[in-house]
This record gives C-alpha cells, structure tokens and sequence, in this order.
C-alpha cells in the first residue's frame, strides 16, 4: 500500500525565511504534484514532477523530485505573508488508474 | 486551461435527505473522474473513481449504497450522498485528469456538506 508523510505538519516561520517542506512516500511512483490549499477552497496545482532529479521553481516556490530516495522537497525562499496556506503533496501511480495519495499536508503559517 | 467546474460550492440540509454534487470538466472529455473527501484539518481521501459508461469503483470502506456516483456523459459526474447523516458532514472535491501525460490534474471548487 502506498503511504506519502509529510513533514513537518505544522510549519510557523517568519517573512523572509527559507524553509524546506518534505514528502517522502511508500513505494515508486510515476508523478508527484505538489498542491497549496487555502482554508476552505479548494487545491491549486503548483508543480508536477515527472522524473529523478527534476526539479520546477514558480516565485518563491521550488519543488524537487529524488525517486531513488523517494523524496519530495517544496522549497520556500524569503516567506511571504501570502504564502500561508496548507501545502500537500501527492504521488500518482499509473498502475493504480491515475489516482492520487495525498501527503497528510503541512499547515504553512508566515508572520511578519 | 482546463477547468472542472463543481456545484453547489456548499449546501446544508437535514439529516436523512439526499444531496447531490456535480461535476462537469468544461472544456475536455473526462472518461474519469475522481471524488475525494477531506474532513477538517486531514488530507485528502479518494473515495470513489468515476468511469463513463461504466460503474464506479469505490476505495475500500466507502459504502456504494450510501455515495451513488453516476458518469452520465464524458463531461458530467455526479456524487449523491444518500441519507445523509451529520458524519457525512465533509468537503467533497471532484477531479478529473487531463489528457496530456505532463499536465496537471484539474480540481473542482469543492462542495461544503453540512448534514444538520
């Protein structure tokens, strides 16, 4: 069965901080997307990554993809208070029909 | 791009009614769709994929009789929680996969159930 843990779950950093989200899963994959979640909304896509070593920057954002160690990173660059959201990565295999496992998620909160 | 369009947004009835959710990809044929619920501060669980023409199939521990999903068209599915009771209470989000091998899922909006 395939398990995807986040971590930390709960992150509270300071504007202009780097910080680094984790998502490590169970067994190999096809595709990890990355996800940001505003409270009572619903997902917005941030990254898909395909391949070992890939890596997607969009602003202050930057994901990167190691199938060997079967690790996800979500980079965060110089936080901004806009940022805070809960972010959740999710690893697709093609085996499975396309469906997704979701991380348990990692509660981002900037303060000034 | 791509957009997945789901109504209502939220809705509140009372215990034992039925409600039903849509979900309907606007500009693409979706053959599938995929219906997750996420309680309150927890990830996201898939419940059910939705397949056109065909019946649905449901993840472990989700009960059929309860969640009736039906792919009417290859644009349109839809999520009935029957008899609905205050633990279905839930946001409920449909996807649905594009075609392309390098793009990203489509999410709808999500649909706050409140069963009073």
């Amino acid at each position: 069965e395939l398990k995807v843990e986040q971590n930390p779950l709960f992150l509270s950093m300071q504007e202009g901080k780097n910080y680094t989200i984790y998502c490590n899963y169970s067994t190999t994959s096809d595709r990890l997307y990355w996800y940001r979640q505003d409270p009572g909304k619903s997902l917005e896509s941030l990254f898909v990554l395909l391949s070992n070593g890939a890596v997607k920057q969009e602003g202050r954002l930057m994901a990167s993809l190691d199938t060997k160690a079967r690790l996800s990173t979500l980079h965060i660059t110089a936080a901004v208070h806009d940022l805070s959201a809960t972010y959740f990565c999710a690893v697709e295999k093609k085996s499975s029909g396309d469906k997704l496992t979701f991380g348990t998620g990692t509660r981002l909160a900037v303060r000034p | 791009g791509a957009v997945v369009s789901q109504h209502p947004s939220r809705v509140i009835c009372k215990s034992g009614t039925s409600v039903k959710i849509e979900c309907r990809s606007l500009d693409f044929q979706a053959t599938t769709m995929f219906w997750y619920r996420q309680f309150p501060k927890q990830s996201l669980m898939l419940m059910a994929t939705s397949n056109e023409g065909s019946k649905a199939t449901y993840e472990q521990g989700v009960e059929k009789d309860k969640f009736l999903i039906n792919h009417a068209s290859l644009t349109l599915s839809t999520l009935t929680v029957t008899s609905a009771h205050p633990e279905d209470s839930s946001f409920y989000i449909c996807s649905a996969p594009s075609t392309g091998w390098n793009e990203k899922l489509f999410f709808g909006s999500g649909t706050q159930l409140s069963v009073l």
